[in-house]
């Protein structure tokens, strides 16, 4: 299989602590997206990192990636109640084409007031 | 933002009766279209691609004969499942992009619950 792996599978922490998650891929890449999806709904695109960039922000969040060890983070900084969702990473393969997106397995985070 | 809407939003049906889910973008022509897959606390994982105008891609493993795709104009393509089974239900996920570049972000609808009895 092509998917990647997220770790940890479920994070529970308080409102203002940060979260972190982490996904590993299998294939070289042309860019990492990072996606929320609340409880059965749609997904939202959070933010593109392109294979050539290692470090990218965007308001709460920050998000890296390390091509060599084929690997992503993305951190979520001071957490809120409404940040509880599943997040999934995304790679658009260099193999798989253009905008075929292989998700990885996701990350369900759980923000307690 | 650009926005995706999906019809039905939750369906169920009897065994062997066909189901259609419409996947419109209401505010971008879109020129490719995504059918994902998702079942309960698991991950997408991608049915087909559509452009409009042609066939439909089909991932390895998944029937083009069951899974029907018509992406009949730049705002609209429906997945028809063919004598849905009760292993058919899942939750049906489209997206849109409006263009062919790597970085054009993809739009997800909301997804259609398919329960098949």
């Amino acid at each position: 299989s092509q998917q990647g792996e997220e770790d940890p599978q479920a994070l529970s922490i308080q409102e203002g602590e940060n979260a972190t998650m982490n996904c590993s891929y299998k294939t070289s890449i042309n860019n990492l997206q990072w996606y929320r999806q609340n409880s059965g709904r749609g997904l939202v695109h959070l933010i593109l990192i392109r294979s050539n960039e290692r470090e990218k922000h965007s308001g709460r969040l920050r998000v890296t990636l390390d091509t060599s060890k084929k690997s992503s983070s993305l951190l979520i900084t001071a957490s809120r109640a409404a940040d509880t969702a599943s997040y999934f990473c995304a790679t658009d393969g260099r193999n798989t084409g253009f905008q075929k997106l292989v998700f990885g397995t996701g990350t369900r985070l759980l923000v307690s007031p | 933002g650009a926005v995706v809407s999906q019809h039905p939003s939750r369906v169920i049906c009897k065994s062997g009766t066909s189901v259609k889910i419409e996947c419109r973008s209401l505010d971008f022509q879109a020129t490719t279209m995504f059918w994902y897959r998702q079942f309960p606390k698991q991950s997408l994982m991608l049915m087909a691609t559509s452009n409009e105008g042609s066939k439909a891609t089909y991932e390895q493993g998944v029937e083009k004969d069951k899974f029907l795709i018509n992406h009949a104009s730049l705002t609209l393509s429906t997945l028809t499942v063919t004598s849905a089974h009760p292993e058919d239900s899942s939750f049906y996920i489209c997206s849109a992009s409006e263009g062919l570049a790597d970085t054009d972000t993809q739009y997800f609808g909301p997804g259609t619950r398919l329960t098949v009895l």
